[in-house]
């Protein structure tokens, strides 16, 4: 299964709504994770199974979709989210997307 | 606490190999399923290998990229992975990552740099 994400690049204002997309080349059944990646750190597990929060992980994450088309959206950013964000797959193999960095506007 | 600590990493000529090992403490290593994902320097994360519990007979899995060229194996009296790396190419060069994935257990190490470059 092949991940696409959308868009690669994304800046955007401290506070806004912030909507990423993760696309499936076939249909992913809910196994479906959100990474998030600073600069010089492994990254790290924000949602699993489509829509559950990791421990620790603050409410304003969150994620949403089914078949082949996921979302991960921040309800407001701030600026400790400037962040390369990855989508992973595991219903068949194991796949990453390709990533969509985040920017303060 | 949880920790994975990669060793091991270092500059290889193509075609040679190198072998990376992953100690862990902090949870029951025995029962764990154990990963390798790479990191490329375009920032492409890759999963590479998995190697499953006794109870599950050791059986590992490949990405096909590395299909007969890497082997992962374990010692579970030692709590640890690691990763044989053979018949390298520079497109193996990364971060590789020791790693748990296993929904909300889930863990990585810092990571450690190969690089095959002649």
């Amino acid at each position: 299964i092949q991940l696409t994400q959308s868009p690669s690049l994304l800046s955007a204002s401290v506070g806004d709504r912030v909507t990423l997309s993760c696309k499936g080349s076939q249909n992913i059944n809910n196994y479906l994770a959100w990474y998030q990646q600073k600069l010089g750190e492994a990254p790290k597990l924000l949602i699993y199974n489509t829509n559950s929060l990791q421990t620790g992980i603050p409410s304003r994450f969150s994620g949403s979709g089914s078949g082949t088309d996921y979302t991960l959206t921040i309800s407001s950013l701030q600026p400790e989210d400037v962040a390369t964000y990855f989508c992973y797959q595991y219903n068949n193999g194991y796949t990453f997307g390709s990533g969509t960095k985040l920017e303060i506007k | 606490e949880v920790q994975l600590v990669e060793t091991g990493g270092g500059l290889v000529q193509p075609g040679k190999s190198l072998k990376l090992t992953c100690a862990t403490s902090g949870f029951t290593f025995s029962n764990a399923w154990m990963d390798w994902v790479r990191q490329s320097p375009e920032k492409q994360l890759e999963w590479v290998a998995q190697i499953k519990d006794k109870s599950n007979n050791y059986a590992t899995y490949y990405a096909e990229s590395v299909k007969g060229r890497f082997t992962i194996s374990r010692d579970d009296s030692k709590s640890s992975v690691y990763l044989q790396m053979n018949s390298l190419k520079e497109e193996d060069t990364a971060i590789y990552y020791c790693t748990i994935l296993d929904g909300p257990f889930d863990y990585w190490g810092q990571g450690v740099m190969v690089t095959v470059s002649s």
